[in-house]
């Protein structure tokens, strides 16, 4: 199994850019989970989609982020504009949710700075 | 979901066995434990989880009290490919939410 892609792994941009960041999620998981992490607080769960709808995007900073999931196969997280505190790791993970067992696989990451 | 409460750091010599104590006092019945870890810079990892019995996989053990107030991950043989964060997280199977703490750093020290 390749895991969890995501790309890019790192992004630099400048404030007031439309960044985009991009999930494949592992074949037969029926959750996507987008998580960002930074130092100050630690890792934060932004959107939780199910069966590719979203469920839960409480956590999701403001409406300069937006996440999509249009097949079971791919998903984005968009930023738009950009600012600098947008600066963290993103995280996709996945997961087969089964009764008992809800493990989450997670991709690598994309480390954006936002300058 | 409970809340977790880990050591921030600890430390463990190569060979040796790691014993990553966590408490998790206001776990309900149908919690799950789970255990998590970071190495720099990777995403965190799945390394094991468990009700109320003891379980084992080939990375690690996880002995959970009786009362399930607090539980301890194993790692039998520490190497140096170990040190990481260790993140213990309490969620139910009916759930997907995950609260993760600051976790515990093990460095394990040749």
């Amino acid at each position: 199994d390749a895991g969890v892609i995501q790309s890019p792994r790192h992004e630099v941009t400048e404030m007031g850019q439309e960044v985009t960041l991009r999930c494949k999620p592992i074949s037969g998981h029926n959750s996507l989970f987008w998580y960002r992490q930074t130092m100050m607080r630690g890792l934060e769960l932004l959107i939780y989609f199910n069966n590719n709808v979203p469920i839960d995007d409480s956590g999701m900073p403001e409406d300069r982020f937006s996440a999509k999931m249009p097949n079971a196969s791919f998903s984005t997280l968009k930023i738009q504009p950009s600012e600098p505190r947008d600066s963290a790791v993103y995280f996709c993970a996945s997961s087969l949710a089964a009764s008992g067992r809800n493990e989450q696989f997670f991709g690598p990451g994309t480390r954006l700075t936002v300058l | 979901d409970a809340k977790t409460t880990q050591p921030p750091s600890m430390d463990c010599a190569e060979g040796r066995a790691a014993n990553l104590p966590c408490n998790h006092s206001t776990i309900s019945g149908n919690e799950y434990v789970y255990w998590y870890r970071q190495i720099h810079s990777q995403g965190p990892q799945y390394i094991i989880h468990g009700l109320k019995n003891n379980e084992t996989n080939e990375m690690a053990s996880l002995i959970i009290t009786e009362d399930r107030k607090s539980s301890t991950l194993i790692l039998p043989h520490a190497t140096l490919r170990d040190t990481a964060v260790y993140y213990c997280i309490v969620s139910s199977s009916g759930t997907y939410k995950y609260i993760f703490g600051t976790g515990t750093r093990l460095k394990v020290l040749a």
